[in-house]
């Protein structure tokens, strides 16, 4: 079957720097995207890696190992405003979309 | 970017009664829309795909009769709730893309449907 695993949870302060980790198990892929979901909601798109290696964006970069199933969302200099869930979704090989259960983010003082 | 509406933005209905939600690309033509569904604290999870001009792709367990879709023309999907319950209340979004595989989905601002 198909599989997307992400924490649950992650804590960090204002100004510092996070990282989410995303791995994934797919029938082929055609891409990984990063979303950024407030409470009630829809998912605003964050990033999307097809290549292995970082693609930075402001205060955001994703990083991508293809061979090792493996991503992560790198959020620095932290704001509180981005205390959100961030979704971590992957392209089959019918360009479907297969959605992780996303990180709840909590930023501290 | 491309943008998707969704309307209405919440509901509030009666068991029993059926609810519309739309759908609408309004600046790119989508032969392929996606209905998703999310209860509080977990994440999305596909209903159905959409497709112009022909019938829905449901995901297994959805039920085509309860939850109709109609794709009648490249910019809007509609989703209708037939007979909703209480445990049909759930946050719905669809999405869109506009053509081009590796390009982003563009969601939909959500319907908050409440059924009491």
């Amino acid at each position: 079957g198909q599989n997307i695993d992400q924490p649950t949870e992650m804590t960090a302060t204002e100004g510092a720097i996070v990282q989410i980790n995303c791995t994934y198990q797919t029938s082929g892929f055609n891409g990984l995207f990063w979303y950024q979901q407030h409470a009630g909601e829809a998912p605003t798109f964050l990033s999307y890696n097809v290549l292995d290696g970082l693609e930075e964006k402001g205060r955001f970069s994703s990083f991508l190992s293809r061979s090792k199933g493996y991503s992560y969302l790198l959020l620095k200099e932290l704001q509180m405003k981005d205390s959100a869930s961030y979704l971590c979704a992957v392209k089959d090989s019918n360009y479907q979309l297969i959605w992780g259960a996303g990180t709840k983010l909590i930023i501290k003082p | 970017g491309a943008v998707v509406s969704q309307h209405p933005s919440w509901v509030i209905c009666k068991s029993g009664t059926s609810v519309k939600i739309e759908c609408r690309s309004l600046d790119f033509q989508a032969t392929t829309m996606f209905w998703y569904r999310q209860f509080p604290k977990q994440s999305l999870m596909l209903m159905a795909t959409s497709n112009e001009g022909s019938k829905a792709t449901y995901e297994q367990g959805v039920e085509k009769d309860k939850f109709l879709i109609n794709h009648a023309s490249l910019t809007l999907s509609t989703l209708t709730v037939t007979s909703a319950h209480p445990e049909d209340s759930s946050f719905y979004i669809c999405s869109a893309s506009p053509p081009g595989d590796s390009t982003e989905a563009f969601f939909g601002q959500g319907t908050r449907l409440t059924v009491v």
